[in-house]
């Protein structure tokens, strides 16, 4: 399967704990993106890379979560610290700069108790 | 980006044609209208986008008024399985801003 893969599915974690989210965009991209999205709305636009650049941040995007894409390849998305209100599915999603099209991976959702 | 409004849901029956309405008023000269559909509890896919002209693919055509302001997108044959959130997206293609901002999109039923 040569789509967005992202690790895990599913996790669920303790209040206060910090949770690691792996994305592996499909490999000719150079584009990354990382959405959040909550039970009965769109995504929201967390943050995106450029190869290994990271180039623009949300304001959702606390001091408590920080992205990483060393290399240009793969990518992780850390929270650190996690209140139940971080409990959503987080997206990934690659593409090339000059064209239009974004590739989902099927996200992984977290639950925090 | 330019905002869109799209209707919260419609239905069709299956096998007939969905047309889904999407209002993007404010949209710039540079911004593409682009379609992404949801099925429960998977990642948002791709549909078709356009500038100017009308688009059809394998899923589906998308028809842009002249003066850009609204579009639809077309599903010729509704299934079943084409029931899902669909989201309208105006976006600029390439530079520094390309996030596709996402809207609360239409919800589609599609009925036996």
């Amino acid at each position: 399967d040569t789509g967005v893969s992202q690790d895990p599915r599913h996790k669920i974690t303790k209040r206060g704990q910090n949770v690691t989210f792996r994305c592996d965009p499909i490999s000719e991209h150079n584009r990354l993106y990382w959405y959040r999205q909550t039970l009965g709305q769109g995504p929201e636009f967390l943050t995106y890379f450029q190869n290994e650049a990271q180039l623009e941040k949300s304001r959702l995007l606390s001091d408590r979560f920080s992205a990483e894409r060393p290399k240009g390849s793969f990518s992780t998305l850390e929270i650190q610290r996690t209140e139940q209100g971080d409990s959503a599915m987080y997206l990934c999603a690659s593409g090339n700069v000059n064209t239009g099209e974004l590739f989902f991976g099927e996200g992984s959702r977290l639950t925090v108790l | 980006d330019a905002k869109t409004t799209q209707p919260t849901s419609m239905d069709c029956a299956e096998g007939r044609a969905a047309n889904l309405p999407c209002n993007h008023s404010t949209i710039s000269g540079n911004e593409y209208v682009y379609w992404y559909r949801q099925i429960h509890s998977q990642g948002p896919q791709y549909i078709i986008h356009g500038l100017k002209n009308n688009e059809t693919n394998g899923m589906a055509s998308l028809i842009i008024t002249e003066d850009r302001k609204s579009s639809t997108l077309i599903l010729p044959h509704a299934t079943l399985r084409d029931t899902a959130v669909y989201y309208c997206i105006v976006r600029a293609v390439g530079g520094a801003n390309s996030k596709l901002t996402f809207g609360k999109g239409i919800t589609l039923s599609v009925r036996p």
